[in-house]
């Protein structure tokens, strides 16, 4: 078990929707990442976040938001949901960035 | 961006058997690292190692960052090695990690 949590573990929704997903970091973790992993992309980069701020964005769509909360939570929103959306979305948290990364067990978003 | 190379992208092997895999980047980085998906989908971080050796068990790693490559070595391979090992480099220690395409090893009993 890394630590880290996510959920809900499976999601499946329709076209034109909007989902939220959540992870809590390790304990004592300030740094939380988001990765999307579908079969033909491999593993994107989407946002990273220290300790509240926005530190860090990849191929973030701007149909896609997330923060991070004071208690160091954070939440990806997907909006306008569209087929291609679906993946398995993976949160990650290390303890300061650039130190070792420990995934959650990822959400799996089937938008249909 | 920084590019990452992984090679060979599929591996099968018997258990017992031993075997290397290569990760190559194009430019400098000061963060890697290794990680195994398993078959049900779970990451898994391997190693932290930016340059240098490091062993865990079976499985040990190597790299050398003025040359561009590192190298995750696995002895006695287990059916429980099976999955996809993934190299992940940054260029600063604190930057996102780029990942690669990934390793597909298959440990026949």
């Amino acid at each position: 078990d890394s630590g880290v949590t996510q959920t809900p573990k499976h999601l499946i929704t329709a076209t034109g929707q909007r989902v939220t997903l959540r992870c809590s970091p390790r304990s004592g973790d300030l740094s939380v990442y988001w990765y999307q992993q579908s079969l033909d992309q491999g593993l994107q980069f989407l946002i990273q976040y220290y300790n509240g701020e926005e530190r860090a964005k990849g191929n973030i769509l701007e149909r896609f938001s997330a923060q991070q909360f004071p208690d160091l939570h954070s939440e990806l929103n997907l909006s306008s949901l569209e087929l291609g959306d679906s993946a398995l979305y993976f949160c990650a948290s290390s303890a300061t960035p650039g130190s070792p990364l420990h995934f959650g067990n990822g959400t799996r978003l089937t938008v249909t | 961006g920084i590019q990452v190379e992984q090679s060979p992208p599929d591996l099968i092997l018997q258990e017992g058997a031993n075997s290397t895999l290569r990760c190559n980047f194009s430019d400098s980085v000061n963060n890697l690292q290794w990680f195994h998906q398993n078959p049900w989908g779970q990451l898994i971080n391997l190693f932290y190692i930016p340059s240098g050796t490091k062993q865990n068990g079976r499985l040990s790693a190597t790299t050398v960052a003025t040359e561009r490559y590192s190298l995750l070595y696995i002895s006695s391979s287990q059916t429980t090695d099976s999955g996809v090992y993934f190299c992940a480099v940054g260029e600063t220690s604190g930057s996102r990690l780029t990942f690669g395409e990934g390793t597909q090893l298959t440990v026949n009993p």
